[in-house]
């Protein structure tokens, strides 16, 4: 099985910052990663999908990154409505899986 | 636009099996991989297994034992049974949809928590 590593595991920032999440797979996965953001309480939402398509609807100041085993997830200028946990999950072949999650708190 | 919606028992006895039914409006159940996915409190999320139009399926081997889901094609809906269920089982859990391609989940449910507690 894959295994998914995020780091960090909590990350604090001001609005209008760029900060970066990284996600490493346990083994490569061509660009099969995606990402999410979860706010409180709510089903997690697609944000990027095959590392760096974003999805219909997100704002372009998320980009994502990478391929193989190393991936980025940015997000520039941050925004109030940011504040959420991310998660990375690997789709390269079943059991599909997730990283441990990054959350993103004010400074 | 796809909805799914979560539906089933939010307290489960441990031993017993857990049963929740996901209902799929505004697209066509034939079009995705219909996947179940779970969340303990405060936790990560953990991919429980999905089932295809054709009724093929593929589980967590982590589960495998315990997990069967179903599909009702004339009522739009897929289902999750977890037999012999723990306190570890207790989580949000989601139903989700998977395109054709590159597995990610596009559409989600609210998600339900299930408790198991006697």
């Amino acid at each position: 099985d894959i295994h998914m590593t995020q780091s960090p595991s909590s990350l604090s920032a001001s609005v209008g910052d760029r900060v970066t999440i990284t996600c490493r797979a346990s083994q490569s996965i061509s660009n099969y990663l995606n990402w999410y953001q979860q706010k409180p309480g709510k089903a997690p939402k697609l944000l990027i999908y095959t590392a760096s398509s974003l999805q219909s609807g997100v704002p372009s100041t998320f980009s994502g990154s990478g391929s193989g085993t190393d991936f980025t997830l940015t997000i520039s200028n941050l925004q109030p409505e940011d504040y959420a946990t991310y998660y990375c999950q690997h789709s390269y072949s079943p059991p599909y899986s997730f990283g441990q999650g990054t959350k993103l708190e004010i400074k | 636009q796809v909805q799914l919606q979560e539906s089933g028992p939010g307290l489960v006895k441990p031993s017993e099996t857990l049963s929740l039914t996901c209902t799929v409006s505004g697209g066509s159940i034939s079009s995705y991989y219909w996947n179940w996915i779970r969340q303990p409190p405060g936790k990560g999320l953990e991919w429980i297994g999905y089932i295809f139009y054709s009724g093929s399926t593929k589980y967590n081997p982590s589960l495998k034992s315990r997990v069967s889901i179903s599909l009702d094609k004339s009522e739009n809906q897929f289902s999750l049974k977890l037999s012999s269920v723990t306190a570890e089982d207790t989580a949000v859990y989601y139903c989700a949809s998977r395109g054709y391609n590159y597995g990610f989940f596009e559409y989600w449910g609210q998600g339900t928590l299930v408790t198991v507690s006697s």
